[in-house]
């Protein structure tokens, strides 16, 4: 089955900096990688998503990139901010029939004052 | 719009003990999905319900059982728990059957059995 790796498992960064989170993934026939935010005592919110046609996609300070032939994606947040600090966590989706997601392990980011 | 609910938020068992836990979206979504959580583990699909009246194994179903009562509703009972069950459970919602679908996730009910 699908197997995501995530990459760094922690993240310290000051306020300001930009932050890269890297995922890769086995299955060439993955075709949807969502990011999600999960903040203490919540759930998981999906803050974006890509799919397999497209390369890059950003939403104001927050941009995800895929590069299908080498089978990653990554997550990158610019001018970092306190209340980015959570853990993230990615995803990848082969299955067009459902919406079954296998996730990475989450990498926690710390952002420092 | 209160998304994803899940009752109850904590929970304390005793080995052997069974219990429900509770999923409810007012989304109008047809898939819904429970997942455990574990420290340095990530999110582990237990099962899921693509529709209404279909239920299929995740990447960890043993020890576990869901229901799809009804479109809003999707249930899962642990028979016999166990303290390897111990985890925090979250249900989630997606509108369609479709792939590449995104999920939206309720906060979660924290289980520790003892």
């Amino acid at each position: 089955g699908e197997n995501v790796e995530q990459h760094p498992s922690t993240l310290s960064v000051q306020e300001g900096d930009s932050a890269v989170i890297k995922c890769t993934y086995s299955d060439s026939a993955s075709n949807y990688f969502p990011w999600y935010k999960q903040e203490l005592g919540k759930g998981p919110q999906l803050i974006i998503d890509i799919r397999s046609n497209v390369g890059e996609k950003k939403d104001q300070r927050i941009a995800v990139t895929l590069n299908k032939t080498a089978k990653h994606f990554s997550l990158h947040i610019t001018e970092t901010q306190p209340e980015d600090s959570a853990v993230y966590f990615c995803a990848a989706s082969i299955n067009p029939g459902y919406s079954t997601l296998t996730f990475g392990k989450g990498t926690m980011l710390l952002v420092s004052p | 719009n209160a998304g994803v609910t899940q009752t109850p938020k904590f929970q304390v068992l005793k080995t052997g003990q069974s219990m429900t836990l509770q999923c409810a979206q007012d989304m109008n979504h047809n898939s819904m999905y429970w997942y455990r959580q574990d420290p340095g583990m990530g999110l582990r699909l237990i099962y899921y319900s693509a529709s209404e009246g279909t239920t299929d194994k995740g990447e960890v179903p043993n020890g576990y059982n869901v229901s799809r009562l009804n479109k809003r509703e999707f249930s899962l009972r642990l028979e016999s728990a166990a303290p390897s069950q111990t985890s925090v459970y979250f249900c989630a919602s997606s509108p369609g059957t479709g792939g590449g679908q995104p999920q939206h996730f309720g906060d979660g009910t924290r289980l520790s059995i003892l």
